[in-house]
């Protein structure tokens, strides 16, 4: 099955400064890529993601890059502010079958910005 | 509108009890998914319903844990003879359809067992 690792595990950087994320992924078939953002104790929720038939994706001050010859993805958060501070999880879908939309998940990224 | 809801919101059992866990998915959407989520770690897989399909239980840890989804809307799990191992987060998300759709989650279920 799919496996995706995340690193760095955890990220502080100085508000202003950018952040960036990366993931890897297994199965070469994986066509949907999201990013979630988990801030203590609330939901996960969506902040951008990628499907495989574009390489870059931006949102704001939130951008996806997708490299798929090397099965690997980034999220690049420029001007960090705050509350940005939050664990951030990618994940990549398990393509064919009748599964397509199970998604697998990165350990998570905890992102601290310092004002 | 309303967006996925979990109930309990908090449960605390003793080791061996059977527990249940309740999730309502967003009106329409026809893809439902249950995760879990330790202390600290990220989201693992458990179960994958898509409309009338049969369910995908690859994630499933041990024969103790069974979900079901009725009327392809509410959606129940039941853990049998909880263990202290399966405390954890239980998020429970919703998709507008099965394929690789944006999926909302729900508040989660915080178990506890004792």
């Amino acid at each position: 099955g799919e496996n995706v690792e995340q690193h760095p595990s955890t990220l502080s950087v100085q508000e202003g400064d950018s952040a960036v994320i990366k993931c890897t992924y297994s199965d070469s078939a994986s066509n949907y890529f999201p990013w979630y953002k988990q801030e203590l104790g609330k939901r996960p929720q969506l902040i951008i993601d990628i499907r495989s038939n574009v390489g870059e994706k931006k949102d704001q001050r939130i951008a996806v890059t997708l490299n798929k010859t090397a099965k690997h993805f980034s999220l690049h958060i420029t001007e960090t502010q705050p509350e940005d501070s939050a664990v951030y999880f990618c994940a990549a879908n398990s393509a064919g079958g009748t599964s397509y939309g199970k998604l697998t998940f990165g350990q998570g990224t905890i992102l601290t910005v310092h004002p | 509108g309303a967006g996925v809801s979990q109930s309990p919101s908090n449960k605390v059992t003793e080791k061996g009890k059977d527990v249940e866990l309740r999730c309502d998915p967003i009106s329409g959407h026809t893809a439902l998914y249950w995760y879990r989520q330790s202390l600290g770690q990220g989201l693992e897989f458990l179960i994958y319903f898509q409309g009338n399909s049969a369910p995908d239980k690859s994630g499933l840890p041990s024969d103790r844990f069974s979900a079901e989804r009725t009327g392809g809307s509410v959606s129940t799990l039941t853990i049998q003879r909880t263990q202290q191992e399966d405390s954890a987060v239980y998020l429970c998300a919703s998709s507008i359809a099965g394929g690789p759709e944006t999926q909302y989650f729900g508040p989660g279920t915080r178990l506890l067992v004792l």
